[in-house]
């Protein structure tokens, strides 16, 4: 069993749609990271939460230390949001603990 | 500002040989991590650097080593390839690293062992 669990694996949305992607953990971790890679490689930080929620224009990422769950939110959601979601924890160690990503399609 | 970059962006190599790859953070970051990315493992940690210390390191084999210069910039090698290694290198630099900072990643070396 991996030390952070991500679901779904897969998810297809039509334009406009709200989506939300879900992160449990089992580890103990400082804080929980959400990661954005689109096809080519590249990766791009979104978020890095230890309590509470952030928002960045349509994203919106929260997390609930007690029950170790952490959700990335996409409002009005558009084609170019079509990426891979990874979350990852990190600790005081400087471990970081990798999700199998959240492979996103929104079509037009 | 320049992002993280790191070279070369492609390589072939053969099983046997060794390999070394560059990452160069962004001006005014200490730490270097380094991760390896395969369609069946997904993204692993592999070591991280700050101020020519590896601070920490992830469960890969000792043919994986790396190193941090003066002027932060990495550098990862892996010796006597195997055909396992094929993956996404990546590297990320951040601040300090410490405290749980954001991290900038670079586009990463795609490596191809045959």
């Amino acid at each position: 069993k991996n030390e952070v669990e991500q679901s779904p694996q897969n998810l297809t949305a039509q334009e406009g749609e709200f989506i939300t992607i879900n992160c449990s953990y089992s580890v103990g971790i400082s804080a929980l990271h959400w990661l954005q890679q689109h096809p080519g490689g590249g990766i791009v930080s979104l978020f890095m939460l230890s309590s509470g929620k952030k928002k960045h224009g349509r994203l919106i990422a929260t997390i609930n230390i007690q029950e170790k769950h952490s959700s990335l939110h996409i409002t009005a959601s558009h084609p170019r949001d079509s990426a891979v979601y990874i979350c990852a924890g990190s600790n005081t160690g400087n471990q970081f603990y990798f999700g199998t990503g959240t492979s996103l399609t929104v079509i037009p | 500002k320049a992002g993280v970059t790191q070279t070369p962006r492609y390589l072939i190599k053969t099983r046997g040989q060794q390999v070394t790859l560059s990452c160069s953070p962004i001006s005014g970051h200490r730490s270097v991590s380094w991760y390896q990315q395969t369609p069946g493992q997904g993204l692993q940690f592999l070591f991280e650097y700050f101020s020519e210390t590896q601070r920490n390191k992830g469960n890969f084999p000792g043919r994986f080593s790396g190193r941090q210069f003066s002027n932060s910039r990495s550098e990862m090698n892996v010796s006597t390839l195997e055909l396992g290694d094929s993956a996404l290198y990546l590297c990320a630099s951040s601040i300090n690293r410490g405290t749980n900072e954001k991290l900038f990643f670079g586009s990463g070396t795609q490596l191809s062992v045959l």
